[in-house]
Formats: structure tokens, C-alpha cells, sequence
């Protein structure tokens, strides 16, 4: 049990074009999910906290608007990159909480912008 | 007060040998202390948790030791085999709903043949 989808696992886009990952829980429940960006060799960075049905909290110096994240229901959380530039290719993670268990975290998704 | 510090930055272990990861905290407040073991283009995969109210947890070949008024945390890999080659990441956070992990910065391991 507790396993975490990521949709699509890849992506390359032009400069300026937008972004939508997906981040679904399969096999429970999610009420809060959580996303995070990774630069190479680097730990993983709290980009914003998603709550089902609420507007998501974002951690300081993450730009909401450039950081779309939709929350719909309890199994899933979309992230999207809005006018994506160079600077924001980087692997994205998503992890969904489930009760007051840890953290389940997704198999990532690498974005390329061009 | 929220950081999490983690050494070594890397680690070369031989096969069959110890592998040793060292975290300390600050905030004295958390209460859940995961590993997550990570392979290269993967998400992290949850390895071991431990609970300050033990001092130390073990599954398989694998050891969490608590010392809380120390507030450091170590995991132990025993009879390291190639397979466990990976970054490791220990957390801290606080129980309940909705709760934050702060990662420490990565350890890499390597076991040798």
C-alpha cells in the first residue's frame, strides 16, 4: 500500500509554454500532498503544501502564481509550471500524506525547458 | 531551529561492511525521524522511521539509534551490499496531520565489491 503516481515522468517544452504534472495516491486517501523540487546531488526543496478543497501554502520565495497547484480531490494534486523558462527544469517530487503516517513520495518527474 | 544536518556528504563502503549516516536536529520539538533511501531519476522511498520515545529501531538490516538528549539520530546498513548504493536522506518532523518534513542535505553511498 501507499503508493504515489507521477504523470508524466518526463517533459520537454519550449521556453514560455506551460506545464501540468499530475500527482495521484492510489491505494489511500490524501488530504494534504506536498510538493518539492530537486536540483542534481541536491536535497529536496518544500515548494508548497496542497490541501484538498483550499488554496495551497507556499514556502517562502515560491512564487504562487508562476506555481499553479490544484488539489480537487483526496487522490489528486496537479502542479503546473506556468511560462516555463530554462531556470525552472528541474525534478519535481510529490508526496501525499496519508493520516498521521509519513510522508509517500511519487517517482518524480523531470522537466526540460528549452 | 528547523535544520536537520547530515553527514557524511558521501560515504565508500566495502560489500559486507557498516554503513554508518549521522543526522542531528535542532528543534527539539520534532517527533518523527524518517530515512529515505533515493536512487538516481527516482523519488525517495520511506526505509526506516523511529519515535524519540525508543532509542533505537531496527528492520532487516537496517538500524535507526536514537539519542535524544544528544538530538542526533544514525542509521546503520549492516552487511552493505552493492544494491544499497544510494543517497539517503534523514528528516524530522512533527506528528499529526499535514506535518513537514525537513530534510537533512543527502548523504551518497557507494558499496564497493
Amino acid at each position: 500500500g501507499a503508493v504515489v503516481s507521477q504523470h508524466p515522468s518526463w517533459v520537454i517544452c519550449k521556453s514560455g509554454t506551460s506545464v501540468k504534472i499530475e500527482c495521484r495516491s492510489l491505494d489511500f486517501q490524501a488530504t494534504t500532498m506536498f510538493w518539492y523540487r530537486q536540483f542534481p546531488k541536491q536535497s529536496l526543496m518544500l515548494m508548497a503544501t496542497s490541501n484538498e478543497g483550499s488554496k495551497a501554502t507556499y514556502e517562502q520565495g515560491v512564487e504562487k502564481d508562476k506555481f499553479l497547484i490544484n488539489h480537487a480531490s483526496l487522490t489528486l494534486s496537479t502542479l503546473t509550471v506556468t511560462s516555463a523558462h530554462p531556470e525552472d527544469s528541474s525534478f519535481y517530487i510529490c508526496s501525499a500524506h496519508r493520516g498521521t503516517d509519513t510522508q509517500y513520495f511519487g517517482p518524480g518527474t523531470r522537466l526540460t525547458v528549452l | 531551529q528547523q535544520q536537520v544536518k547530515q553527514s557524511p556528504q558521501s560515504l565508500i563502503v566495502q560489500k559486507g561492511g557498516i554503513s554508518i549516516i549521522n543526522c542531528a536536529y535542532e528543534n527539539t520539538a520534532f517527533d518523527y525521524f524518517p530515512w529515505y533511501q533515493q536512487f538516481p531519476g527516482k523519488g525517495p522511498a520511506l526505509l526506516i522511521a523511529i519515535r524519540p520515545d525508543v532509542s533505537e529501531k531496527k528492520e532487516g538490516r537496517f538500524t535507526i539509534s536514537f539519542n535524544k538528549s544528544a538530538k542526533q539520530f544514525s542509521l546503520h546498513i549492516m552487511d552493505s551490499q552493492p544494491g544499497d548504493s544510494a543517497t539517503y536522506f534523514c528528516a524530522a518532523s512533527l506528528t499529526g496531520t499535514a506535518s513537514k518534513l525537513t530534510f537533512g542535505t543527502g548523504t551518497r553511498l557507494q558499496v564497493t565489491l
